[in-house]
């Protein structure tokens, strides 16, 4: 078993629709990142938390440490969110990350 | 964006040959990692380093050898390179450990024929 779970691994959306990303991990960790894949290949950090939830823009992200679960919330999805969605946990006083292996989203128009 | 380049972007070379792959950040951050991204895998980390000369091994380090030098620049050597070692390549920094965002170079593509 993978230490970072995520599902689904691909999901396909209409415009508009309300899109969840699932990851859930095995071990405790200190912080938890959702990561974006472009589909040119370049990867930018999306969030980046410890506790409760982070809002930027039509993206939310959650995590309960207790369940070691994190969602990642699209509102309104738009094409331009087609990418992979990548969540990656640091165990605690940790230097390196776990990847999961990414949720492949298209939103068509 | 942290001014991470990835030097060259593409390269195709032969079985058994070394290849170095170079990334130079601008940010002064304290951290820099060397992933392998491959299909049915997530990003696998290969080295890392904390600071200046200090470098430790990843889950996928088989290979590869690493050096910094200097803050802003970290090498990842593939000493004899192998078809197993055909990936895309991506450099990250942070400013510290994990519990800082890491922010990612573009990327390279190595081919081993």
């Amino acid at each position: 078993k993978n230490e970072v779970e995520q599902s689904p691994q691909n999901l396909t959306a209409q415009e508009g629709e309300f899109i969840t990303i699932n990851c859930s991990y095995s071990v405790g960790i200190s912080a938890l990142h959702w990561l974006q894949q472009h589909p040119g290949g370049g990867i930018v950090s999306l969030f980046m938390l410890s506790s409760g939830k982070k809002k930027h823009g039509r993206l939310i992200a959650t995590i309960n440490i207790q369940e070691k679960h994190s969602s990642l919330h699209i509102t309104a999805s738009h094409p331009r969110d087609s990418a992979v969605y990548i969540c990656a946990v640091g165990a605690a006083s940790g230097s390196r990350l776990t990847f999961g292996e990414g949720t492949q989203l298209t939103v068509n128009p | 964006d942290a001014g991470i380049t990835q030097s060259p972007r593409h390269k195709v070379t032969e079985t058994g040959t070394p290849v170095t792959l170079r990334c130079h950040q601008t940010e002064n951050h304290r951290y820099m990692y060397w992933y392998r991204q491959d299909p049915g895998h997530g990003l696998r980390l290969i080295h890392y380093s904390y600071g200046v000369k200090d470098t430790d091994k990843g889950e996928v380090s088989d290979g590869y050898s690493v050096s910094r030098s200097k803050t802003e620049d970290f090498l990842l050597t593939l000493e004899s390179a192998t078809s197993s070692q055909t990936s895309v390549y991506f450099c990250a920094t942070a400013l510290s450990g994990t519990d800082y965002e890491q922010y990612f170079g573009p990327g390279t593509r190595l081919t081993v024929t």
